[in-house]
């Protein structure tokens, strides 16, 4: 099984909102990620997760704070977006140690508009 | 740094034609090369993959070589459909740890019938 769920596919929010997005996945693996995707752009990385631990955060700013509660659940807490925050969020894992390709699987995204 | 290099496209191709998708690649060490597929409203699926050179990675029809000499991972399938319409982005990991993956821009395939 190689599923990464996120919820919820839909999401819009003003911005004085608090709200959060999730993600799960079950394949044991140890690291997990957040990415932003503006339409007919790249996935651009925002967090990495490893173990737990926050061990990247690409200059990403306060509003969005990510959370981690266990290996299978990552968190990412939304408080007084702007309207240019609107974008398709993707959640990813990957193994964390070991030989291989490293591969990414990613979860379906979270639309989200700030009004 | 990282960096992928990939036609943009939208690349309209008619069903049945052959598709090559060409991307090349900037890294250190000896990276993993990855095509992963967009359909419009969803996440990113993982196509195929190679982790060394003159790997090929194969997945429903798709296939690409990792070519170390030329720093190229070209996508490849013989006769397309009108459900491969997507777009499809080329990327590649490098780093020891858990880091992310550098994508190129992505290229719209588009396949009329």
């Amino acid at each position: 099984d190689t599923e990464v769920t996120q919820t919820p596919k839909h999401l819009v929010m003003g911005m004085t909102n608090k709200k959060s997005l999730k993600c799960e996945q079950h394949m044991g693996h140890r690291a997990m990620y957040w990415y932003k995707q503006k339409a007919k752009k790249p996935p651009e990385l925002m967090f990495v997760y490893s173990y737990e631990k926050l061990s990247i955060n690409e200059s990403v700013p306060s509003r969005f704070s990510p959370e981690c509660p266990n290996s299978s659940l990552l968190n990412l807490h939304l408080h007084a977006l702007q309207p240019e925050d609107s974008a398709l969020y993707l959640c990813a894992s990957s193994q964390r140690w070991g030989q291989g390709a490293r591969e990414q699987y990613f979860g379906p995204g979270t639309r989200l508009t700030v009004t | 740094g990282n960096s992928v290099t990939q036609m943009e496209g939208p690349v309209t191709l008619s069903e049945e034609a052959f598709l090559t998708i060409n991307c090349t690649y900037t890294a250190t060490g000896y990276p993993s090369l990855f095509w992963y597929v967009q359909y419009p409203g969803e996440g990113l699926q993982l196509l195929l993959k190679a982790t060394k050179a003159d790997d090929k990675g194969s997945n429903k029809g798709f296939e690409a070589t990792y070519r170390k000499e030329t720093t190229s991972f070209h996508l490849e399938k013989g006769s397309v459909q009108v459900s491969d319409s997507a777009v499809y982005f080329c990327a590649l990991y490098s780093g020891g740890g858990a880091d992310g993956l550098t994508f190129g821009k992505g290229t719209h395939l588009i396949i009329q019938p």
